[in-house]
């Protein structure tokens, strides 16, 4: 199983203000993927990033995948109570995903 | 447009009784997982199926059961529950690397 960090474990904000929210691994991947997850519900696909350096804009998410594919960065831009939620990075791994512990993000109206 | 399905819910059991989680997709996709979710865990993979009749162990397998007869069944048993597997289960499929998630079944064990 290749470990993913992800930081910080919990992060809370005010409304407008800009997050980051970090995904870091000792191994290479093949590719990268965002989750998010609300209360009471399953994690729900973000992004896929795949190559090295790339970086991938959602709206007010930026994600960016490491040169050497061993670390990805969410950025959420002005966030908004909507954004609220846990934040999960997982590494494909031949099919298997595995997956950081999660980072809660609390945006506060 | 079901997508994927688990069931139950919710399930209350006791220590040493034997429960299946039922999860069931529509979209066809040749792979499937089983997932729990802990806090300070995030998700870990239990077993996952390439196709029909091919099951694999993932990082935290024992005390449970796969099997998978059909394409769109992905059924998880927990042949002598302890109190240790209470957690929430999600099932997931994919045809390529991105995986798309049940709503998730929460165990409790007694």
């Amino acid at each position: 199983t290749q470990l993913l960090e992800q930081s910080p474990q919990f992060l809370s904000i005010q409304e407008g203000e800009n997050l980051t929210v970090y995904c870091n691994s000792s191994s290479v991947f093949s590719s990268l993927q965002w989750y998010r997850q609300e209360p009471g519900e399953g994690p729900v696909l973000l992004v896929t990033v795949v190559t090295g350096g790339e970086v991938k804009k959602l709206k007010r998410l930026t994600f960016q995948f490491g040169d050497a594919r061993k670390d990805s960065s969410l950025h959420i831009t002005a966030a908004q109570p909507g954004d609220t939620g846990l934040y999960l990075c997982a590494g494909d791994d031949d099919y298997k995903l595995s997956f950081g512990a999660g980072t809660t993000v609390t945006v506060r109206a | 447009d079901a997508g994927i399905t688990q069931s139950p819910r919710y399930k209350i059991t006791e220590t040493g009784r034997q429960v299946t989680l039922m999860c069931h997709q529509t979209w066809s996709h040749s792979y499937m997982f089983w997932y729990r979710q802990d806090l300070g865990h995030g998700l870990r993979l239990i077993y996952y199926s390439a196709a029909a009749d091919i099951t694999d162990k993932g990082e935290v397998p024992d005390g449970y059961v796969v099997s998978r007869s059909k394409t769109e069944n992905f059924p998880l048993t927990l042949e002598s529950a302890t109190r240790s597997q209470t957690s929430v289960y999600f099932c997931a499929s994919s045809q390529g690397v991105e995986q798309y998630f049940g709503p998730g079944t929460r165990l409790t064990v007694t």
